[in-house]
């Protein structure tokens, strides 16, 4: 059973760069078939995919984030990474690592970070 | 760009009734991506229905989703005490905003 486990800062200031990275155990981001990568979902509010990628490095990302957000993946230390730069408090919400099929659907996901965007 | 539109915003039922939950998508989707899930509070969400109408594993069989076209369907044909919670469905990472089950 794969699990998902995100880290980083709770707190970043407006402008600044937003940094997560995603811890897979049980299970190797290389050796699947699956994509990997972030949701985010402000309060009461619906899921919002951020984007995904395969190991070998092809990225898929929300056209509405605006190119603000870069994707990475370390097969070595099997983790994933999220950047998002510029940020305003529109972007304070909970964000997930997850695994996907594809553009398709949300097969698991992590037990989310909430990230507040003030100063 | 597609929106996903979910009805009812809320829905209050008791332990054994059966919940009807529907979605509307803006325009005609294919049934091959769309998907249903469920969110606890303080959870995150978990995948409940795959292509319309496939069960995720390990999904109980009183969760059932039909649809096609711009209509899709999610019905809980007797409520569980663990089923009162948040619905959201999904087209190709496009979410709806969520019906919530609140017991009556």
């Amino acid at each position: 059973q794969v699990q998902l486990q995100e880290s980083g800062p709770g707190l970043v200031k407006p402008s600044e760069t937003l940094s997560l990275t995603c811890t897979v155990s049980g299970g190797s981001i290389s050796g699947s078939p699956y994509y990997w990568g972030w949701m985010r979902q402000s309060p009461g509010k619906g899921p919002e995919w951020i984007g995904n990628l395969y190991h070998t490095g092809t990225t898929y990302y929300n056209p509405s984030l605006k190119g603000r957000v870069t994707i990475s993946v370390d097969t070595s230390r099997n983790e994933f990474s999220l950047k998002m730069n510029s940020v305003t408090a529109a972007d304070t919400a909970v964000y997930y690592c997850a695994k996907f099929r594809f553009l398709e659907w949300v097969l698991g996901w992590g037990q989310g970070t909430l990230v507040t965007v003030s100063s | 760009e597609i929106v996903l539109t979910q009805s009812p915003g809320t829905l209050s039922l008791s332990p054994g009734e059966r919940a009807t939950l529907s979605c509307r998508a803006s325009q005609i989707v294919s049934s091959n991506y769309f998907a249903w899930y469920q969110q606890k509070p303080g959870q995150a969400p978990r995948l409940l229905i795959y292509a319309a109408s496939s069960r995720a594993t390990g999904i109980p069989d009183r969760f059932s989703g039909t649809g096609s076209g711009t209509d899709f369907t999610l019905t809980i044909s007797r409520l569980e005490p663990e089923d009162f919670a948040v619905y959201y469905c999904q087209h190709r990472l496009t979410f709806g905003g969520g019906t919530r089950v609140e017991i009556k």
